[in-house]
């Protein structure tokens, strides 16, 4: 069964920084790209970023580029995001995601979310 | 980046009644699109991909169509369990895009 679960989220200021990661179980990780996703409160599906299996290839939305990192650890089964210079409007549930296949950007499982709050 | 509109963005159906739900993209996409579906305080589970493939486990009671711009995601008779939030994707270009979702509601 495959198993993702997400980490790290907490209050934290605007400009502060925050490092979450994401658990995955139950398939061969290295076969698969990865995906950040996150959902404001109440409000729609962001994709944020991605990174393909073998960490050569990472993607962002403009409104993270240049502040968040997204990165892998395939020897652990580990997908991380770490975020900098963190703003009101990163505050969200930030899902970790399969990609269904390379890079395909479609999002086959999901984990349950942590959640991130910016607020001073 | 690709705009993706959904309508309606919510209604009231019956237990039974069979729904649509339409998903437009500001330019063509092929078949390049997933429907997800998210009922409260859970994740988005995958539905369809590829605007007409049924995602393994999915209930055959859903089904999409569509090409290029307009795409739709039918349930034939609805069950309870389908009240939710249905989102469509594209997954042509980067940045991949959602739609704003639909909320679909027990009349």
């Amino acid at each position: 069964e495959v198993q993702l679960v997400e980490s790290g989220g907490v209050v934290v200021q605007p400009g502060g920084s925050l490092r979450l990661s994401c658990a995955a179980s139950g398939f061969t990780f290295d076969d698969y790209a990865m995906h950040w996703v996150r959902q404001a409160p109440g409000k729609g599906l962001e994709w944020v970023s991605l990174i393909s299996w073998d960490g050569g290839s990472t993607y962002y939305a403009d409104s993270v580029k240049g502040r968040f990192t997204i990165s892998r650890d395939n020897s652990k089964n580990s997908l991380y995001l770490q975020m900098n210079s963190l703003r009101a409007e990163d505050t969200a549930l930030y899902y970790c995601a399969k990609d269904q296949g390379g890079i395909l950007r479609v999002f086959d499982y999901w984990g349950q979310g942590t959640l991130v709050t910016v607020s001073s | 980046a690709i705009r993706m509109t959904q309508s309606p963005s919510s209604f009231s159906a019956s237990t039974g009644d069979r729904v649509t739900i339409t998903c437009r993209a500001s330019q063509g996409i092929s078949s390049y699109l997933a429907w997800y579906q998210q009922k409260p305080g859970k994740a988005p589970k995958l539905l369809i991909y590829a605007a007409s493939t049924l995602q393994s486990g999915v209930p055959s009671r859903f089904s999409g169509s569509g090409s290029g711009t307009d795409f739709t995601l039918t349930i034939s008779c609805l069950q309870s369990e389908d009240f939710a939030t249905y989102y469509c994707q594209q997954y042509y270009s980067y940045p991949p895009s959602f739609g704003q979702g639909t909320k679909l509601e027990i009349k």
